[in-house]
């Protein structure tokens, strides 16, 4: 069983809908919990990060983690063709586990959105 | 500019052939990691390293080889050894963990590898 568990999709919605993506995980050590985005042929990059449990809001996205549940997800709302992308879950440990932020992924889910 | 970059962006290998992929930063980072990256499997690491002179085995290590001679570059060789190399290689950098915060990794733009 693989530590991060993410649906790779595709998801399809039309412009102007909310984007819902989610991860599980297995590893209750994890504190930190990001999501990347990235454009196809391209590397992936840093959208927000989390630190242990609660909601995170920047502009149009919403981050949310429980971790009782070990469930972490990403919402969009708004959604723009310019959002179409692979979104990754990215998770790691606190200080005391991982100093140096080694980072355990998800496959990615491939959302699109349709104008 | 600062950031990452990673050549060729498109490599092609025959069986049996070594290839090495390049990785260099100039964003003076002490860690630097290699990834591969596989339809619906997401990014698994391959190798990583803190320092120079020294790098440790990922998830997924067998049938490559890296270096790290200098704190910029990181360039990682697919060996022969390697029974499945086709893939998207990304390479990404970070500093160590402060408190409060995650050691975000920037990526480079990676590498398509194709075997013949």
């Amino acid at each position: 069983q693989k530590e991060v568990e993410q649906d790779p999709g595709p998801l399809s919605v039309p412009e102007g809908a909310i984007v819902s993506l989610n991860c599980t995980y297995s590893n209750s050590a994890f504190q930190y919990f990001m999501w990347y985005r990235q454009y196809s042929r391209k590397g992936p990059e840093l959208l927000m990060y989390t630190y242990s449990s609660g909601n995170k809001e920047d502009g149009r996205f919403t981050a949310q983690v429980d971790k009782s549940s070990k469930y972490i997800s990403l919402f969009i709302r708004d959604s723009q063709p310019s959002d179409s992308a692979t979104y990754l879950c990215a998770m790691s440990g606190g200080m005391t586990t991982d100093s140096w932020g080694k980072l355990q992924f998800g496959a990615g889910t491939q959302v699109v959105v349709t104008p | 500019d600062g950031g990452i970059t990673q050549s060729p962006k498109y490599l092609f290998r025959k069986e049996g052939q070594n290839v090495t992929l390049s990785c260099e930063q100039n964003l003076n980072h002490d860690a630097m990691y290699w990834y591969r990256q596989d339809p619906g499997q997401g990014l698994r690491l391959i190798y990583y390293s803190q320092i120079v002179n020294d790098f440790q085995k990922g998830d997924i290590a067998e049938g490559y080889s890296v270096s790290r001679e200098k704190k910029e570059s990181f360039p990682l060789t697919v060996t022969s050894a390697q029974k499945n190399p086709t893939a998207f290689y990304l390479c990404a950098s970070s500093t160590p963990r402060r408190a409060g915060g995650p050691a975000e990794q920037f990526f480079g733009p990676g590498t398509r590898l194709t075997v013949l």
